[in-house]
């Protein structure tokens, strides 16, 4: 059975505490694993897709790694505004390439 | 202006009252979703669409249905509601000309049902 699973499922760092938000999975086939952010009652917002393992993707303090069974949001010096639920999801091995979500991390950065 | 809307933000109703609610996208993508979201439970697939004439069921069609009127609008209908459907419902597009490509979101709607 497919799963995606992402931990912890709450974080609370001071402003400056880097760390790192896992997402691990058992999927047939990964063909991909994208990372969403969602601010309350807001609509998940694209951070990035990572395609086979080894990669990585930076966006600011944002850095997405993946291995063949997990992916890790690293958070480098975070600030307050950073805080939100962060999601990843993985595509089924369906011909429709459905996404499955994990039930996200909440962060919230302390001032 | 938004590249995926979605109408109305809020709605308050009452059990076995229809409801529906609407998504219309400018991004030209082919693909369009319905997804509803609850505490704890993350998002879940209700329809999904590949075009006007293609319409799936998703993990929890029951108690829903959806009409895509045109490539840039997919409705999603609550014939009977009932208080579990009590959720945010959100609207995603994506363009399935590319593969595996990214899916965008709308801001979505909280719907309670009293």
């Amino acid at each position: 059975e497919d799963q995606v699973t992402q931990s912890p499922e709450a974080l609370r760092l001071q402003e400056g505490e880097s760390s790192s938000l896992n997402c691990s999975y058992t999927v047939s086939g990964l063909r991909g694993l994208f990372w969403y952010r969602q601010d309350p009652g807001k609509g998940p917002e694209f951070l990035f897709t990572l395609y086979s393992a080894g990669e990585e993707k930076e966006k600011e303090r944002l850095k997405a790694t993946l291995t063949k069974k997990e992916s890790f949001l690293h958070i480098t010096a975070p600030k307050p505004e950073d805080s939100a639920t962060y999601l990843c999801a993985v595509p089924l091995l369906t011909g429709a390439n459905n996404l499955f979500f994990g039930t996200g991390t909440r962060l919230t950065v302390i001032p | 202006d938004a590249d995926v809307t979605q109408t109305p933000r809020n709605r308050i109703t009452k059990t076995g009252k229809r409801i529906m609610l609407e998504c219309s996208q400018t991004k030209g993508h082919d693909r369009m979703y319905w997804y509803r979201q609850d505490p704890g439970l993350g998002l879940r697939l209700i329809y999904y669409s590949f075009d006007v004439k293609d319409i799936n069921k998703g993990e929890i069609s029951d108690g829903y249905s959806v009409s895509r009127q045109a490539q840039a609008k997919f409705s999603l209908s609550l014939e009977s509601a009932i208080p579990n459907q009590t959720a945010l419902y959100f609207c995603a597009t994506r363009n399935g000309r590319l593969g595996l490509d990214t899916q965008y979101f709308g801001p979505g709607t909280r719907l309670t049902v009293l």
